[in-house]
């Protein structure tokens, strides 16, 4: 149980181009997801916390005008990387909590690669 | 400064020997605590955790981690490692200042073994 999918896990864009990252908890709903970033041989840093239903909270320093977070339903938020850049070639990893039986504990997806030529 | 730290950026050890990895928080209140692993092409995935109680932490693989009030650390323990374990290992901390919402991860530490 408590398995998180992404898709695509690996892209390549051209710079200027928009990216949508679309992160699915399979087997249980979500109350809340999160999107991080991880650099090459670095941790993960947390970019932005979507709930469904409402807008979501980003971390100092995250452009929430660059990064589109939305939570459409309990079981899927989407990260649009707009008007991407080559800097931001990244890792980006998704989690989802589960408000029910283990509403403190984050479930990971596989995360996705982002190459902007 | 609110920070979470593990010292150790890269171990190696011999299949079969023991292993701990170190990490230590700096939070004034006890933030929940986690141990991630990431191996190649997969996800995170939950080793352990702890909230509350017995500071002793059974996981998953054979890991287990003990919480140490006094020293602020939460280090991450197997008592004989297999081969598969070579993988990228996080500590990870729930602070109260975030309501237990948000994890903050250490830099990770890359664990190598030799056959």
């Amino acid at each position: 149980g408590a398995v998180v999918s992404q898709h695509p896990s690996r892209v390549i864009c051209k710079s200027g181009t928009s990216v949508k990252i679309e992160c699915r908890s399979l087997d249980f709903q979500a109350t809340t997801m999160f999107w991080y970033r991880q650099f090459p041989k670095q941790s993960l840093m947390l970019m932005a916390t979507s709930n469904e239903g409402s807008k979501a909270t980003y971390e100092q320093g995250v452009e929430k005008d660059k990064f589109l977070i939305n939570h459409a339903s309990l079981t899927l938020s989407t990260l649009t990387v707009t008007s991407a850049h080559p800097e931001d070639s990244s890792f980006y990893i998704c989690s989802a909590r589960w408000g029910g039986r283990d509403p403190d504990t984050q479930y990971f997806g596989p995360g996705t690669r982002l190459t902007v030529l | 400064a609110q920070s979470v730290t593990q010292p150790d950026i890269h171990i190696t050890v011999s299949e079969g020997a023991s292993l701990e990895l170190r990490c230590n928080y700096s939070y004034g209140a006890t933030p929940y605590l986690f141990w991630y692993v990431q191996s190649p092409g997969q996800g995170l995935q939950l080793l352990l955790k702890y909230f509350s109680g017995d500071t002793l932490v059974q996981g998953i693989k054979g890991f287990e981690a003990e919480f140490k009030r006094s020293q602020s650390s939460f280090n991450l323990r197997k008592p004989s490692v297999h081969w598969s374990d070579a993988a990228e290992y996080f500590c990870a901390v729930a602070p109260l200042s975030g309501g237990y919402n948000k994890l903050i991860f250490g830099a990770g530490t890359r664990l190598a073994v030799h056959p």
